[in-house]
């Protein structure tokens, strides 16, 4: 079964700074993915950034970025230049080759402040 | 592309009675997901159609049931309700059964049982 851990229920950043998010998870499978998803007000999750575990290279889209730490299990994402926009739910979750689904952390609510 | 619609948006039932849920897909998907998202957690797998029948299941009662037509839409239904199976429910999308394929997910239906 897999896990998925997000330790900050709360976080906020001044408009244009960067900010960190951190997840950790756990699986016993080798193959197996893992999401940043935001969920706005309006309710509609929307993905963020995905990471392939072959892969060593940490995933980037834009201003968004992640650092994959395989053997500790962590995946944090990365906001540079935080826009008013970015103001959301943001949540981890991991997938994998036997549990197809997503499993989702607890999520962590960002703000943006001007 | 209309992407993926669910319905109703609202929705108040009584304790024991029974409600349907609808998803629409993205067009060109073939497989839908139906997560419940309580307040203030993550959304948490209830199961998964792919080809009209239910590929995975989470740690759902058999009160949960759900059905996927030839047109790939699908139902959520539950019977008997309880005051718990008050949350947000949300229908995912996505083009086969890979694990890291990305879903698409609807705004969801807020039900509320009293």
């Amino acid at each position: 079964a897999q896990t998925v851990t997000q330790s900050q229920p709360e976080m906020s950043v001044q408009e244009a700074e960067t900010v960190t998010l951190s997840c950790t998870y756990d699986t016993s499978e080798s193959n197996y993915y893992l999401f940043w998803y935001k969920q706005p007000p309006s309710r509609q999750m929307i993905l963020v950034i995905r990471q392939e575990a072959y892969k060593q290279q940490n995933a980037t889209e834009n201003r968004f970025s992640v650092n994959f730490q395989k053997a500790a299990k962590s995946f944090s994402l990365k906001i540079s230049d935080s826009q008013l926009g970015d103001t959301a739910m943001y949540f981890c979750a991991s997938a994998d080759g036997s549990a197809r689904q997503l499993t989702f952390g607890s999520g962590t609510q960002l703000t943006v402040l001007p | 592309d209309a992407g993926v619609t669910q319905s109703p948006t609202h929705l108040i039932k009584t304790r024991g009675q029974q409600v349907t849920l609808r998803c629409s897909p993205k067009s060109g998907h073939d497989t839908v997901s139906w997560y419940q998202q309580a307040l203030g957690q993550g959304p948490q797998f209830i199961f998964q159609y792919y080809e009209e029948e239910e590929r995975q299941r989470g740690n759902f009662p058999d009160r949960f049931s759900g059905h996927q037509f030839p047109n790939y839409s699908s139902e959520l239904n539950v019977n008997a309700l309880l005051l718990g199976d008050s949350a947000l429910y949300l229908c995912a999308s996505s083009l086969g059964l890979q694990p890291n394929t990305e879903a698409f997910f609807g705004q969801g239906t807020r039900l509320t049982v009293v």
